[in-house]
């Protein structure tokens, strides 16, 4: 069985703070993919980035960064010089490759504050 | 974006009625699914469709079940809905699957209130 544990449930920084979600994640394939996907107040997800599973480099997106660790089972998230517009419900999850589709293992989400 | 949209975006509904959600796609993507999303939990899959009449069980399938007629057109169907099954419940699709897996784009949700 797969699991997704974001041990962060809420999270409250001041604008420009760096900030560092953590995701740790279980399963028994080989090959898996990350992602990350954030959920603004209005409620709908966003697709923020995809990671396999044999691809170990670590990414950064303007003031996103994502470090994978398969050796900790890590696939942490940071926010550089958060901004208010951050605000948001950050979710990490979990896609075997033997999975009929991209059936996707969520965490349980981590809130972000981020107050001007 | 995607184009894929849920149906009815609100709905309240009592409990031991049937209530059908709607997801719609424009994109031509081969799989779709429904899932849940419960405060602590996250989303949790429900049932998802691989091809027209092909359907699954998820991790949370009962007291659902599910259609796919056509590629375009995947509906959620609560039997007999309970307080339980208040939730928001989003439709996403993806195109491939196994070491070509890509990401999944989500509909818009549809909050459900079983009174």
């Amino acid at each position: 069985a797969q699991k997704v544990t974001q041990a962060q449930t809420e999270i409250s920084v001041v604008e420009k703070e760096d900030v560092t979600l953590d995701c740790v994640y279980e399963t028994r394939d080989t090959t898996y993919y990350l992602f990350w996907y954030k959920q603004p107040p209005s409620g709908e997800l966003v697709f923020l980035i995809r990671r396999n599973s044999f691809d170990e480099q670590n990414e950064i997106s303007g003031r996103y960064s994502w470090n994978f660790q398969k050796s900790t089972s890590s696939f942490n998230f940071t926010i550089t010089a958060s901004q208010v517009v951050d605000s948001a419900v950050y979710f990490c999850a979990l896609s075997g490759a033997n999975n009929a589709g991209n059936m996707l293992t969520f965490g349980g989400g981590t809130r972000l504050m981020v107050k001007p | 974006d995607a184009g894929i949209t849920q149906s009815p975006r609100h709905k309240v509904t009592e409990t031991g009625t049937p209530v059908t959600l709607r997801c719609h796609q424009t994109e031509n993507h081969r799989y779709m699914y429904w899932y849940r999303q419960d405060p602590g939990h996250g989303l949790r899959l429900i049932h998802y469709s691989y091809g027209v009449k092909d359907t699954d069980k998820g991790e949370v399938s009962d007291g659902y079940s599910v259609s796919r007629s056509k590629t375009e057109d995947f509906l959620l169907t609560l039997e007999s809905a309970t307080s339980s099954q208040t939730s928001v419940y989003f439709c996403a699709i993806s195109a491939l699957s196994g070491h070509l897996n890509t990401e999944a784009f989500f509909g818009q949700g549809t909050r459900l209130t079983v009174v």
